[in-house]
């Protein structure tokens, strides 16, 4: 079955350091990615996405992440945390369909 | 303008109301989206609308009704609904429904069910 998994629910960073969120995805056949980031109580506001072409997106906020097929991965980075950074984080993918699946998100805490 | 603009942004409800929620995108999207999502979990779809027409339903209660006036709008009738559908719902759009164009969302209406 096609799924999406992002490895790690709570994910804590010093400000200033590197920020790794991990997402693999289940399919023989690579789906289009996203990632996206939900303040509390708002909506999801996107961060980046892939489609086709460089495998290397890079995003609003300095989020960066790299499309890898051989590891099915698509896992997002930030050289540098800040406090605004604090959020929850979903990847999401889709196979050419108007459903766009969730992972079970990430909780970004950024300490001083 | 690239918003999704839902109303209302708060709303308690009895077991026994009728209730609507409502979204509107000026943005030209041909694909709308009903989402619910519970505290720590990530959003569920529920409905997708592609040019006006229901093409996913994701075996939800017949208690929730979506409905898709034309293309900027789309509501979810509320009728009976039970103190587990307790959520914010979500709304979002995209240009078109083929997966490879992003979902923008709305900010979502706190669902109380009391």
């Amino acid at each position: 079955a096609q799924s999406v998994t992002q490895l790690g629910s709570h994910v804590s960073v010093s400000e200033g350091a590197l920020v790794l969120l991990r997402c693999n995805y289940s399919s023989s056949v690579p789906p289009y990615l996203f990632w996206y980031v939900q303040y509390p109580n708002q909506g999801l506001q996107l961060l980046l996405k892939y489609t086709t072409g460089a495998t290397l997106v890079k995003g609003i906020n300095g989020f960066e992440a790299e499309f890898k097929k051989s590891e099915t991965s698509f896992h997002l980075t930030k050289p540098s945390a800040h406090m605004s950074d604090a959020a929850e984080y979903f990847c999401a993918v889709s196979w050419n369909t108007d459903k766009l699946i969730f992972g079970t998100g990430t909780r970004l805490q950024v300490f001083p | 303008d690239t918003e999704v603009t839902q109303t209302p942004k708060h709303l308690v409800m009895g077991m026994t109301n009728k209730k609507s929620l409502k979204c509107e995108q000026h943005m030209g999207h041909r694909a709308m989206y009903w989402y619910k999502q519970k505290a720590k979990k990530p959003p569920e779809l529920m409905f997708v609308y592609s040019y006006e027409k229901l093409s996913i339903n994701e075996s939800v209660p017949s208690r929730f009704s979506p409905e898709c006036p034309n293309s900027s709008l789309l509501n979810l009738h509320l009728h009976a609904l039970q103190p587990e559908d307790s959520a914010l719902y979500l709304c979002a759009s995209s240009r078109t429904g083929t997966g490879n164009t992003e979902a923008f969302f709305g900010q979502g209406t706190r669902l109380t069910v009391v």
